[in-house]
Order: C-alpha cells, then structure tokens, then sequence
C-alpha cells in the first residue's frame, strides 16, 4: 500500500482551477523532493513536475507544483479537456532501506 | 530522442518466472539509472527497482525476494526478473530512465502486459 496518499478524484469545468493533494511522511515527502506524472488513458505516465515545482519543457504553464512540510499539491489552472487523466505524485523514501514510492492517484474528470 | 521498448512473454503461469527486457536506442545504458515499474490493471503504480550502470540495485522491499534486475551493456538492454509468480502479479510492465537513484524518470516504455494464469 502506498505511503502517499491523494483523493482518488477531482473534477472541475474547463477553465477551473483544479489542485490535488499528496500527503506523505518525514521519510518521504518531507526529506526528497515530489514529482508528479500524468497518465492519459491507455498511454504510459510522462512527467509532469519535478522537483516539487520545475516544469520539463514542454509542460503547459497551468500545472505547477508545490510543496510544504509533508504534504505537496498540483495544481491544474484553466483546467482543459485533455487534461482529463490520471495523476500521481512520487517521491523517494528513505525508509527500509530506500524504495521509490507512487502516490495512490488521482482521476481528474473534465466535465 | 531517448526510446525504451519492452519485450518478454505476455502470458506466464503461476509459480512460474516472469522475465522482461528493455532494450533502450537513443542513449547509453552505460550511464543512469533504469528502472522497472509495474501497474496492475485499473490500479496505480509500483516500483519494482533499478539498475545503475556499474551494477549496483535496488529494489522495493515488498518485492525484494524475488526480484533480479540486471543489464547487457554489450546488447544495451536491461532485464527483469520476478519469481513464483501470482495473479496479483498481472499488470503492465514499464521500463523507464532516471538520472540519479532518487531523480524523476524521464523517459518511460510504452508498457508490456504480463498476464499470470494457467
């Protein structure tokens, strides 16, 4: 079971503001920094955020990333059709050990 | 343009071993960290560990016990091995790049679906 923890869904109209969540520990979150993937249906994840705020190039200035203490956020501003999908948080963990661990995603609903 | 490409059986019975390969065009495998993550069907994601160059691994401690990954420097490709397979192990498999152990991963597969069952 994931140690990162997001709301299963979100939805908004387009054009609305839409942040999700990603709740996490001192060993994860709070430690490392938090990257955030989109999932299309049936494509695989591409990266979306790194480095709690940075946009590879490419990504449209409406996602942005934030974090603070445990928790970090998403936000999608002039929410899009396309942005309908799944999204996840991430962020290395430093305990057993040290394992990369996945946020347990969010659907974004463009409705 | 850095591609990663997922090869092995798409069907495997269970206790059985899962094996995978992702062979990589477009840059060294001589160089990062690549990794193995898997989702099963309608759920999230799960990484599975990495490889780096020099051989060094690391896998996530819940799959630690019948997980190998290991490289072909030579073929540049990298490979996955799962052991005594279920069908919670069913889930597409991806391959994907990362440049430092804890870094975001760049460049992804386009994912190959194992399927447990006999």
């Amino acid at each position: 079971q994931s140690v990162l923890t997001q709301p299963p869904s979100a939805s908004g109209t387009p054009g609305q503001r839409v942040t999700i969540s990603c709740s996490g520990s001192r060993s994860n979150t709070k430690s490392n920094t938090v990257n955030w993937y989109q999932q299309l249906p049936g494509a695989a994840p591409k990266l979306l955020i790194y480095s709690n705020y940075h946009r590879p190039s490419g990504v449209p200035d409406r996602f942005s990333g934030s974090k603070s203490g445990t928790s970090a956020a998403l936000t999608i501003s002039g929410l899009q059709s396309e942005d309908e999908a799944d999204y996840y948080c991430a962020a290395w963990d430093d305990s057993l050990d040290g394992y990369y661990a996945f946020g347990t995603g969010t659907k974004v609903t463009v409705l | 343009q850095v591609q990663l490409q997922e090869s092995g059986p798409g069907l495997v019975k269970p206790s059985e071993t899962l094996s995978l390969t992702c062979t990589v065009s477009g840059a060294s495998i001589s160089n990062f960290f690549w990794s193995w993550i898997r989702q099963p069907p309608g759920k999230g994601l799960e990484w599975i560990g990495y490889i780096y160059y020099n051989g060094s691994t690391k896998y996530n401690p819940s799959l630690k016990s019948r997980v190998t990954i290991s490289e072909d420097t030579s073929k540049n490709h990298f490979s996955l091995k799962l052991t005594s397979v279920t069908a919670a192990d069913t889930a597409v498999y991806y391959c994907a790049r990362g440049t430092d152990y804890a870094d975001p991963f760049d460049f992804w597969g386009q994912g190959a679906l194992v399927t447990v069952s006999s």
